[in-house]
This record gives structure tokens, sequence and C-alpha cells, in this order.
């Protein structure tokens, strides 16, 4: 069974437009939520987590994410993207079982100039 | 540099050699997961490790793979008579106390590729 689930493969985007990564999981038990990104040739670096609390989420680079317990969803947005914001992003989910971090397929995020 | 240290970054091997992949923890954490990452998929996870012990290998391949993380040294996955299936991106996490709630820090990878 899929734990995390990301939508869109590909989403191409321009400079300065908003975005949404949209992520899903499948779970009826308190999780922590994690996104990642990752650039080309080198690992992936946490953006934002949603461990308790808030469900609104700020991270790095002008990114946050929302945390929606009856959807199962934490999409993660940012009003205004950069070129440097191109690159690989991973939603995480852990507490399912054990210790394990189970990761989405990625979103590749391409931003147009 | 006090991240997660992997090496080599890229490493060649023809078939039925073996390959070693290196990877030292963030300072202060005692904690190390392996997770293995092919085009276009996710990462898939290998292995959890503590120091002297493997908490959770339920996503080892049976045969040829093995996974250390002695008291003294980096963790080591070692894949044994590799073959053209395991070329892949390998990368190494490390967290500060293995919960749930704590956040993977990940090296750069290691690149494997079978000739």
């Amino acid at each position: 069974a899929q734990s995390v689930t990301q939508l869109d493969s590909q989403v191409p985007v321009f400079e300065e437009a908003p975005v949404e990564l949209r992520c899903n999981y499948s779970s009826s038990v308190s999780v922590y939520l994690f996104w990642y990104v990752q650039y080309p040739n080198q690992g992936l670096q946490l953006l934002l987590k949603y461990l308790s609390g808030s469900t609104l989420v700020k991270g790095i680079n002008g990114f946050e994410a929302e945390f929606n317990k009856s959807q199962t969803s934490f999409h993660l947005r940012k009003p205004s993207v950069h070129i440097s914001d191109t690159a690989e992003y991973f939603c995480a989910v852990s507490g399912l079982t054990g210790n394990q971090f189970y990761f989405g397929t990625g979103t590749s995020l391409t931003v147009i100039p | 540099n006090a991240g997660v240290m992997q090496n080599p970054r890229h490493l060649v091997r023809r078939r039925g050699q073996e390959a070693r992949l290196r990877c030292s923890p963030m300072k202060g954490h005692s904690h190390v997961y392996w997770y293995r990452q092919l085009p276009e998929e996710g990462l898939k996870f290998m292995v959890y490790l503590q120091k002297e012990n493997i908490i959770d290998e339920s996503g080892m391949p049976k045969e040829r793979f093995s996974a250390e993380f002695p008291k003294e040294g980096p963790s080591i996955l070692r894949i044994q008579q590799v073959v053209r299936g395991d070329s892949a991106a390998y990368f190494c996490a490390s967290s500060l106390t293995g919960g749930e709630d704590s956040p993977l820090h990940f090296g750069n990878g290691t690149r494997l590729t079978v000739t």
C-alpha cells in the first residue's frame, strides 16, 4: 500500500508565479510529515516538518505547508518561485510503522524564466 | 563539515565485483539509515542501524546485501557480486534520536554504476 502519494510528477511554473506541490498520505493514526528538496547530484535537504501544533508550517527558502488531517494532505506552497527553486521535492511521513520514513516518488519542479 | 559524509561519490564496478559504500553520520548522531534511489522512483528504505546493532533491515534484499555500523568508524553498506540492477544512487541519512519525530539528515549519496 502506498503510504505517501505525490500526485504530480512534474510541475512547470513561470518565475515569480505561485506554486503548490501536492502530497497525500494514507493513515488513520497520528503521523509526522516532512518535505525535502533535492538539487541535482545532491542529497535531500529538509525544507520543513510538521510534528504537532499549528497546521501551517513555515520552512526555509520561503516555502510553507499546511497539514489537513481530514483530507490527509500536506501540500507544499510558495507564493513566488525563483529559478533557484528548480529541483526535486519529496514528501515523507513517519509514525506509520516502526522507525521508518516513507517517501513519495517526488515532484520535479521546473521554474521557467 | 559536520554533515553526513558519504564516500565515494561515484563508484563503478563490473558485474560480480563487490561494492562498499561508507557513511559517517552527523556529529552526535548514532542512528543511520540507508536508502536506494532509482530514476523516476522515490527513496526506498533499506536498513536502519544504531551503533553495533541492526534495528530494521526489512528493506534489504535477502542476498548479497549487508550493512554494519561498528562501534568505531563509519557505517558500511556492502553489496557482493553486483549485478546491473544494483546501479542506483545510495543515500545515507542520520538522525539524532532515531525517533519518528527526529528528521533525517542526508548525505550527498554514492552513485553506483555496474558495467
